[in-house]
């Protein structure tokens, strides 16, 4: 059983580019979580998501950013216009349920020039 | 809201044994979970306590009190490889995502 997978790994943009990051959650896992870290910081929840609904996105910056989780495919979350400010540790969790442990991926981390 | 107060640096002794505290706020609670973070690495589940007392998983265990708000990790027979951020987390309701506390560095030495 894979476990929860990102790609990519490291991604550099531009100032003003568009950053994609995709997560695929464990099998069998409806429950998708990102953060966000930056350096020798905790990490900071952004977006919740189950299957093609938003459920909690209390902590997701509400201009340039924004998540998905289609029927079919990853989980993607979308940085706009991207500033050096963005340039972190971008974690997805995923969960079988809201109550059980979450299991991370490896992270993207974001590098913005 | 949620918030989590974990010191944050430790360093001790291989060998020897570390208890890192975790005291938090919430609205509501639910359960109380560690997570370790080596450099460069994801996080990864350690051990979760919903009911007060002591959760034990081989050299960590997790303790609880909800009267106190307040929780701890120890780690028993410290190795260098436990080395790593702890952080712990809490959710606020059966709903609600996990809120992450700002982690404890533990530098394990010889």
């Amino acid at each position: 059983n894979a476990g929860v997978m990102q790609n990519p790994r490291h991604l550099v943009r531009r100032r003003g580019q568009e950053a994609r990051l995709r997560c695929s959650p464990m099998k069998g896992h409806s429950h998708v979580y990102w953060y966000r870290q930056l350096p020798e910081e905790g990490l900071k929840f952004m977006v919740y998501l189950q299957k093609e609904n938003i459920i909690d996105e209390s902590g997701m910056p509400k201009e340039r950013f924004s998540a998905e989780f289609p029927k079919e495919g990853p989980s993607i979350l979308r940085i706009q216009q991207v500033v050096r400010g963005d340039s972190a540790a971008y974690f997805c969790a995923s969960s079988p349920s809201i109550q059980d442990e979450q299991y991370f991926g490896p992270g993207t981390r974001l590098t913005v020039t | 809201g949620q918030s989590l107060e974990q010191p944050s640096e430790v360093t001790a002794v291989e060998g020897a044994i570390v208890q890192i505290n975790c005291t938090y706020q919430t609205s509501g609670f639910y359960g109380l979970s560690w997570y370790q973070q080596h450099d460069g690495g994801a996080p990864t589940f350690l051990s979760y306590n919903a009911l007060d007392g002591l959760e034990e998983t081989g050299r960590f265990s997790s303790f609880l009190s909800r009267s106190d708000s307040y929780g701890y990790l120890l780690l028993q027979e410290l190795q260098m490889k436990d080395s790593a951020s702890y952080f712990c987390a809490v959710s606020g309701s059966g709903n609600t995502p996990l809120v992450f506390g700002k982690g404890t560095r533990l530098s394990v030495i010889a």
